[in-house]
């Protein structure tokens, strides 16, 4: 069986330009997380979608970030116009009803 | 506010000795538990968990034990091997495990062959 997915794998943009991260979650999960962890900080929660819906989005860190799940299975976020201090390694999870969250490998953001 | 604390940075064992990672907790309202481990450039991976209906949870070499008086969960690792050298997330989630994961800073793990 397929685990999480994410690309890319690493982006390097500049201050002010677009990025879209893409995860694709294990097949017939109905849950799905995206994390941050910014500087080898801790891993901090963004928002939760279940199916298509978004269930939590209380870690968004602000409007400049927009999370989608059209049709409930792959998840995009966008982050525009990117700044600075939103360099990190960004984590998707998927899981079913309950239980462990099954982590990507994730994407290494890079503003510079 | 940490909600969720891992005070030790690091640790370092012999092979074949025990690893203990300790992790202590201060919302209420976390009722799941889990420990990840991490290597470089990798995600996550899921390690073992435990529910606050439980005071202990063994799989193989890893055993969970959760103390709700103290809000105190450790992980204990025996026999540890090389390859168990990672970074150790502890992780509380309410609801069961439904909702966000809220994590610890992590403890780095050597284990010296």
């Amino acid at each position: 069986e397929a685990g999480v997915t994410q690309f890319p794998s690493h982006s390097v943009i500049e201050k002010g330009q677009t990025v879209t991260l893409r995860c694709d979650p294990i097949s017939g999960h109905d849950n799905l997380y995206w994390y941050r962890r910014v500087m080898g900080k801790e891993i901090k929660f963004l928002l939760h979608f279940v199916k298509e819906s978004k269930q939590d989005e209380s870690g968004m860190p602000n409007n400049r970030f927009l999370a989608e799940r059209t049709g409930g299975t792959y998840s995009t976020l966008k982050v525009q116009p990117a700044e600075l201090e939103d360099s990190g390694v960004y984590f998707c999870a998927s899981s079913p009803w309950t239980g462990e969250q099954f982590f990507g490998p994730g994407t290494r953001l890079t503003v510079l | 506010d940490q909600q969720v604390k891992q005070n030790s940075p690091s640790l370092s064992v012999q092979e074949g000795r025990i690893s203990i990672l300790n992790c202590d907790y201060t919302n209420s309202m976390f009722d799941y538990f889990l420990w990840y481990k991490k290597y470089p450039a990798e995600g996550p991976t899921f390690l073992i968990s435990i529910s606050s209906i439980k005071d202990k949870n063994e799989d193989g070499r890893f055993t969970v034990f959760l103390n709700k008086s103290a809000k105190h969960l450790s992980l204990h690792i025996v026999p540890s091997q090389p390859g168990d050298s990672a970074v150790y997330f502890c992780a509380a989630s309410a609801q069961g495990g439904s909702e966000k994961l809220v994590f610890g800073k992590g403890t780095k793990l050597t284990v010296n062959p």
